[in-house]
């Protein structure tokens, strides 16, 4: 069965940075894109990054745009999140997810806490 | 711009029915979207695809009870003979190219 399981979450200070994991196993992962989307204490769901099934295109949200990268490697079967110049407002649970290419996000992870304090 | 809207809360009793909305946002009614379930201190769950025809595709081990419908911008999902594990927290979503939105959710409560 699809798994998706996040990794890499913690605790850091504003500026400073962090690298998210999402191990996926249970089906072909380089046919398939992937997405980041974070939920905020008590809040709603929030898109964070695309990456295409192959790496060729990638988009981010304007709120993290030029601080995080999405990233991938297919032989791993591993999505990456590289988070630099944390913000307070970063705090988020963070949720990877399968999306059928050009269509719907499919399966979702569990998800990893990031928090961002000094 | 692409924007999808939810009514924050939503209530029914045990057993009854429920119809969630989600409206999409002017010149996209035509656009399909996902309905997504959020059980509390879970991660997200896909429901089902949901075009502007009507037509749904739903995902793996999801009940008959678990159902949509459009009208115009308007996207439902109806949950019918509602069971206390249906309380959560319920998301439309929708893409398109470089763009990807969720609605604000609408928490559901089995009374």
């Amino acid at each position: 069965q699809v798994q998706l399981v996040e990794s890499g979450g913690g605790v850091a200070q504003p500026g400073r940075s962090l690298r998210l994991s999402c191990a996926a196993s249970g089906f072909t992962f380089g046919d398939y894109g992937m997405h980041w989307v974070r939920q905020a204490p008590g809040k709603g769901l929030e898109w964070v990054a695309v990456i295409w099934y192959d790496g060729s295109n990638k988009y981010h949200a304007d709120s993290v745009k030029g601080r995080f990268t999405i990233s991938r490697d297919n032989s791993k079967n591993t999505l990456f999140l590289q988070m630099n110049s944390l913000r307070v407002e970063d705090t988020a649970v963070y949720f990877c997810a399968r999306e059928v290419p050009g269509d719907r996000i499919d399966y979702w992870g569990q998800g990893t806490l990031v928090t961002v304090s000094s | 711009q692409l924007v999808l809207t939810q009514s924050p809360s939503a209530s029914a009793s045990l057993g009854a029915s429920v119809k969630l909305t989600c409206t999409l946002s002017s010149g996209h009614s035509s656009y399909a979207i996902a309905w997504h379930q959020q059980q509390p201190e879970k991660g997200p769950r896909y429901l089902m695809k949901l075009n502007s025809d009507g037509s749904h595709s739903k995902g793996d081990g999801i009940p008959d009870r678990f159902s949509g419908s459009s009208s115009g911008a308007e996207r439902y999902l109806t949950i019918s003979s509602l069971q206390s594990e249906d309380e959560a927290d319920y998301y439309c979503q929708t893409w398109a190219t470089g763009t990807w939105v969720f609605g604000g959710g609408t928490k559901l409560t089995v009374l």
